[in-house]
């Protein structure tokens, strides 16, 4: 079964610390990762995903096949970063990449 | 930057009413999809379109909803009688090709009442 599992509601951290959105997948396959931002009223947004191994906002992210999880992380966390987080897999299904979302964390950063 | 948009923003509706939800992708994507997300739950695939057909559907997705692309710019999600539970917010995304990153829309937020 294609599943995203978030286990963390809401991460509530103060400025300047350390961030860790975990994130863990189960896909018989090679699954695509994504993490999608909404910030509070605005649409959902590609953060980053895998296949670019890059850091957008001081975010990174390394997919660990062996450990099947896409954890989110930054050294030191922004009042700005303060938003909701998902993270998506791709199964690539019949050529059509629907995306899987997990349920999301909150994530609230403190002065 | 082009964006996704979706009309209306809120629709209210009586249950057993038919709604259709709007949305204009991105002019020249040819992938477009629909999800929804409970209050409170993740956001879950409904339905993919290309090529002017479904190309995959959710078991949510059963006969009461329906796509459909009238023309060459609208993308839209009908449902045919609502239910309570039909009650979400509905979002629209579009891609250009499978690899790509979908974009999405603000959303509709739908309420059977």
């Amino acid at each position: 079964a294609q599943r995203v599992t978030q286990p963390e509601k809401l991460l509530s951290v103060f400025k300047g610390a350390p961030v860790e959105l975990k994130c863990n997948y189960s896909y018989s396959g090679s699954p695509e990762l994504f993490w999608y931002v909404q910030y509070s009223r605005q649409r959902l947004q590609l953060l980053l995903r895998h296949i670019s191994r890059e850091s957008i906002k001081g975010f990174t992210a390394d997919l660990n096949k062996g450990e099947t999880s896409f954890h989110l992380k930054k050294p030191f966390a922004q009042e700005e970063d303060s938003a909701m987080y998902y993270c998506a897999l791709s199964g690539r299904l019949g050529g059509y990449n629907k995306l899987i979302f997990g349920a999301g964390t909150r994530l609230a950063v403190h002065p | 930057e082009p964006e996704v948009t979706q009309t209306p923003s809120h629709q209210v509706t009586q249950m057993g009413q038919e709604v259709i939800l709007r949305c204009v992708p991105i002019s020249n994507h040819l992938y477009f999809y629909w999800y929804r997300q409970i209050l409170g739950q993740k956001v879950e695939f409904l339905v993919s379109f290309y090529n002017n057909e479904i190309s995959e559907k959710s078991e949510i997705f059963d006969d009461q909803f329906s796509v459909e692309r009238p023309d060459g710019s609208n993308f839209t999600l009908k449902i045919r009688s609502t239910k309570l539970e039909d009650s979400a917010m509905y979002f629209c995304a579009s891609t250009w090709g499978t690899s790509d990153t979908q974009y999405f829309g603000p959303g509709t937020r739908l309420t059977v009442l």
